[in-house]
């Protein structure tokens, strides 16, 4: 079972910001968040991972409220190439200490001109 | 620095045959996990491989098994293929003790 909630999809055009919501209420004190995007038939690629406040890299902005239990991928002027599938995962980690990636369905983002 | 290869690209098998599918991991990684992806789904994770051993399995059957090298490449093996296990199966490296995974672009398997 999926620790996160995201949209199913989302519709934007080129040049404007798209943000992305993420639920994970029940996330865990050692968990972190982490976004991958994927192409259609490639590996998903990792975008940005954080754990609390707000983290930025060159591709997006990730934002973290204080209890955690939401987070939102920020994309700054999309473009065309930005049409994906947006996965949010949460750190499951076991007793190992290892980290084991649950993925959800995703959110499809379709950037038209 | 080459980052995760897999091979074959792409694979056709009938059922009941066996197929065994190789992962390289990117350079600097020494842990390598396996992900099973149907169509319009997103990976579901079949086990780790860390020191030559499977560290962690998630809920696939003993038809899915693996080994991992001491260059700590790996290979996936599945037996008594069925239509259903037709998919995209992706490779993830890390290095361990670190949350990011890097994946590979993965094998399409089609079981006819």
């Amino acid at each position: 079972l999926a620790k996160t909630t995201q949209p199913i999809s989302m519709d934007s055009y080129e040049g404007q910001e798209v943000n992305i919501t993420c639920s994970h209420n029940n996330i865990a004190t050692n968990d972190y968040i982490t976004w991958y995007q994927q192409f259609p038939s490639q590996g998903p690629r990792f975008i940005i991972q954080g754990y609390k406040t707000k983290v930025t890299n060159e591709v997006a902005s990730l934002f973290i409220p204080a209890d955690r239990k939401s987070s939102t991928l920020s994309l700054p002027r999309v473009s065309l190439s930005d049409t994906a599938v947006y996965y949010c995962l949460v750190g499951d980690m076991v007793d190992t200490g290892f980290q084991k990636l649950v993925f959800g369905t995703g959110t499809r983002l379709l950037v038209s001109p | 620095d080459a980052g995760v290869t897999q091979s074959p690209t792409h694979l056709i098998k009938t059922r009941g045959q066996q197929v065994t599918l190789r992962c390289s991991p990117k350079s600097g990684h020494d842990t390598v996990s396996w992900y099973q992806q149907a169509l319009g789904q997103g990976p579901q994770f079949i086990f780790q491989y860390y020191e030559e051993e499977e560290r962690q399995r998630g809920n696939f059957p003993d038809r899915f098994s693996g080994h991992q090298f001491p260059n700590y490449s790996s290979e996936l093996n599945v037996n008594a293929l069925l239509l259903g296990d037709s998919a995209l199966y992706l490779c993830a490296s890390s290095s361990d003790g670190q949350e990011t995974q890097y994946f590979g672009p993965g094998t399409r398997l089609l079981v006819l």
